[in-house]
């Protein structure tokens, strides 16, 4: 079935750091894929989104790009600010719509 | 003005109990998911509801029964609580499936 496997965490950064964080998934078909974020104590909010090969979603200067050679939508933010500690998910809605998957969420924390 | 709000925001409760978790949405979308985040924060999708229709009902104990009386609110009913019931309820919306969701704010459940 469809999966989305997303790197591990705590991730630990400087302020200004460059930012990875890996997300692979395994689906049939073209499906869409997000990166959302929660930040302590609230609920998760959409940071960006690709729908097909090759599309980059950008937002808040974390950028994303949909790999299909490589299966994968790792998002990158070339300098953190500590505003950015929270939990990322990667998602996958899959080719039919009626099923949406999250990866286990990756934490990161942004110390000055 | 809210999107996605849930009430409760906490919900602490002995074990055996009935209790509701209300969602409401104003953004006119016409899907609703019930999700369950654990302690290690991994969320899993429990229910969906598109124009009042079940369309997913992942594998959960019967005690749980959603409810949609129309398109902007879903409940969830949980009977007989047990320990392994807490964690963060997520309701959340989307305008058709496969799109991005819209999540509310989420109710911390506590059974003692």
């Amino acid at each position: 079935g469809d999966s989305v496997t997303q790197m591990e965490g705590p991730v630990t950064l400087s302020e200004e750091a460059f930012l990875t964080i890996n997300c692979t998934y395994t689906a049939t078909g073209y499906p869409s894929l997000f990166w959302y974020v929660q930040y302590p104590g609230e609920g998760l909010q959409l940071l960006l989104k690709a729908t097909k090969a090759d599309d980059k979603g950008s937002n808040k200067g974390f950028e994303a790009t949909y790999r299909k050679e490589t299966t994968s939508f790792h998002l990158e933010k070339g300098s953190v600010q500590v505003s950015d500690s929270a939990v990322y998910f990667c998602a996958l809605s899959d080719n039919t719509g009626n099923q949406f998957y999250f990866g286990t969420g990756t934490s990161l924390t942004v110390i000055p | 003005d809210t999107a996605v709000s849930q009430t409760p925001k906490y919900l602490v409760t002995q074990m055996g109990n009935d209790k509701s978790i209300k969602c409401e949405q104003n953004l006119g979308h016409d899907t609703m998911y019930w999700y369950k985040q654990d302690s290690k924060k991994f969320l899993k999708i429990m229910f969906s509801y598109n124009n009042k229709e079940l369309i997913i009902n992942e594998t959960v104990p019967n005690r749980f029964s959603p409810k949609s009386p129309d398109k902007a609110h879903l409940n969830l009913h949980i009977n007989s609580l047990e320990l392994g019931d807490s964690a963060v309820y997520f309701c959340a919306s989307s305008q058709g499936r496969g799109v991005e969701q819209y999540f509310g704010p989420g109710t911390r459940l506590t059974v003692t």
